[in-house]
C-alpha cells in the first residue's frame, strides 16, 4: 500500500519567509511524527501526534516552529520567519502507535530538502 | 532523556565481508532498539528491529545483537554487497507513556567496495 507522503520534496525559499511542509501518513496511522535532519547528522526529533493532538512538542526548536494535524491524518509544519539554520531535511514518520510490539514502528517519508537563502 | 551514540561513522568493507556497527544507550527504561536504512535522497527505512525481551535476532544477512546490562546493541551484516552502501542509524525508545519517539544515533556510512 502507499506509504508515507511529504511535499514538496524540494523548497528553496528567502530568509524572513514562512514555509509550510505537508505529511501524509500511512492509512489508519494514529501517530504522527515531525524530524529533522541536518547535514551529515541523525535524525532530531521536533513533535508527535496522537490522532490530532500533540503531546509532546518537545523537540520544537523555536517559537517559529508550529505543527498542527486536522482529521487525525495530514500534518502540517510551519516555519515562520525562516533562518539559515532552519535549512535541513525535514522527515515524517507514521505509526499505528497500539499497545502491542510491531505496532509503534515507524515509517517514514522521504522527506522535505528545506534550503533557506 | 535518552542518548544514543553510534560507532564508527565511516566504515569501507570489501564485498563479501562482514560489517558490525555498535551503539550504545543511556536510559535502562529504553527497550525498543530499531535500525534504518537511508539511501541518498531517501527517507530511512526500517531493516531490522529487537526488543529487550530477546538478545539477538536474524533477518537473512542481517542479525542484531542487544546486551542491556551494558546498554549497547550492535548491528551485523553478513557477506555484504554493493547495495549495502548507505548511513545506517539506530535508535532507541521506551514503550508506552510520553515516550514515543526515537532518540537516534549519529549514523554510519557503509561503503562496500566491490
Amino acid at each position: 500500500g502507499a506509504g508515507v507522503s511529504q511535499s514538496p520534496s524540494n523548497k528553496v525559499t528567502e530568509k524572513g519567509k514562512d514555509v509550510e511542509l505537508r505529511c501524509d501518513p500511512i492509512s489508519g496511522h494514529t501517530a504522527l511524527y515531525w524530524y529533522r535532519q541536518s547535514l551529515g547528522q541523525g535524525l532530531e526529533f521536533l513533535i508527535y501526534f496522537q490522532g490530532n493532538s500533540a503531546p509532546d512538542k518537545s523537540g520544537l526548536p523555536s517559537d517559529r516552529f508550529s505543527a498542527e494535524r486536522t482529521g487525525g491524518s495530514v500534518s502540517t509544519l510551519t516555519i515562520q520567519r525562516t533562518q539559515q539554520e532552519d535549512s535541513a531535511v525535514y522527515l515524517c514518520a507514521s505509526s499505528l502507535a497500539g499497545t502491542s510490539p510491531g505496532t509503534d514502528t515507524q515509517y517514514f517519508g522521504p522527506g522535505t530538502r528545506l534550503t533557506v537563502l | 532523556g535518552e542518548n544514543v551514540e553510534q560507532h564508527p561513522s565511516t566504515l569501507s568493507v570489501q564485498e563479501g565481508d562482514s560489517a558490525v556497527i555498535k551503539c550504545t544507550y543511556s536510559d535502562s527504561a529504553s527497550n525498543y532498539f530499531p535500525w534504518y536504512k537511508q539511501e541518498l535522497g531517501k527517507g530511512p527505512q526500517l531493516i531490522i528491529d529487537i526488543r529487550s525481551n530477546v538478545g539477538e535476532k536474524k533477518d537473512q544477512r542481517i542479525a542484531v545483537t542487544l546486551n542491556k546490562t551494558a546498554k549497547h546493541f550492535s548491528l551485523h551484516i553478513t557477506e555484504t554487497q554493493p547495495e549495502d552502501s548507505a548511513v545506517y542509524f539506530c535508535a532507541a525508545k521506551g514503550w508506552g507513556g510520553s515516550a514515543r519517539q526515537l532518540t537516534f544515533g549519529s549514523g554510519t556510512q557503509l561503503t562496500v567496495l566491490p
